[in-house]
């Protein structure tokens, strides 16, 4: 069985500042982790995944994430808030045999100029 | 086009109709996922097939609830019945294949098919 858990269903920051996007996550088998992000109408676009070659990932737009195994975390962080990042952010765990992503229930990013 | 195409974009049902959903896959992708997401919430998976093989159903709701991909590429998502609570937008994702490396195993989601039921 796999979870996830989104702390923070809205998170506000100001241009240029710091984005920390929180994640937690259960599974029984070693995970595939994911962020993804979804503007207005408009499907789930992949930021970055976690394959377990590296605990610190990089994803567009100057995203990146870090797992961290002993606090079952993954959180997204971004150096300087713009914002064109306004938007619902979702982190999801994969199985790696079935394919099939459990998603946490999504944090909206609001910008202040 | 070189993504996935979900139509119709909106759908208004009265309650009781049978609705059909269509999800065109990126060209080649043998996986294909169909998730719920209901307001608010995220995507909850569905259903799953690889061509035309629906290998996990685990995640339609009812019995009104029927997918099929008959010849591996086009899928379609049948409600029966329609009720209120089906009110979601639903999300189709392709991969190239599920397993294996994970290069090959990233969704590409549509922009989904907003259902709503009076």
């Amino acid at each position: 069985a796999q979870s996830v858990t989104q702390l923070g269903s809205h998170v506000s920051v100001s241009e240029g500042a710091l984005v920390l996007l929180r994640c937690n996550y259960s599974s029984s088998v070693p995970p595939y982790l994911f962020w993804y992000v979804q503007y207005p109408n408009q499907g789930l676009q992949l930021l970055l995944k976690y394959t377990s070659a590296a605990t610190l990932v990089k994803g567009i737009n100057d995203f990146e994430a870090e797992f961290k195994k002993s606090e079952t975390s993954f959180h997204l962080t971004k150096p300087s808030a713009h914002m064109s990042d306004a938007a619902e952010y979702f982190c999801a765990v994969s199985n790696t045999n079935a394919g099939k992503s459990t998603f946490g229930d999504g944090t909206t990013l609001t910008v202040k100029p | 086009g070189a993504g996935v195409s979900q139509s119709p974009r909106y759908k208004v049902a009265k309650r009781g109709q049978d609705v059909a959903l269509r999800c065109d896959p990126i060209s080649g992708h043998v996986s294909l996922f169909w998730y719920q997401q209901a307001l608010g919430q995220g995507p909850e998976f569905l259903t799953y097939f690889q061509n035309e093989a629906q290998l996990d159903k685990s995640g339609l709701p009812s019995d009104r609830f029927f997918a099929e991909r008959p010849e591996g590429s086009v899928s379609t998502l049948k409600i029966q019945r329609t009720q209120q609570e089906d009110s979601a937008v639903y999300l189709c994702a392709s991969s190239l294949e599920a397993g294996g490396a994970l290069a090959k195993n990233i969704q590409y989601f549509g922009a989904g098919t907003r259902l709503s039921v009076l």
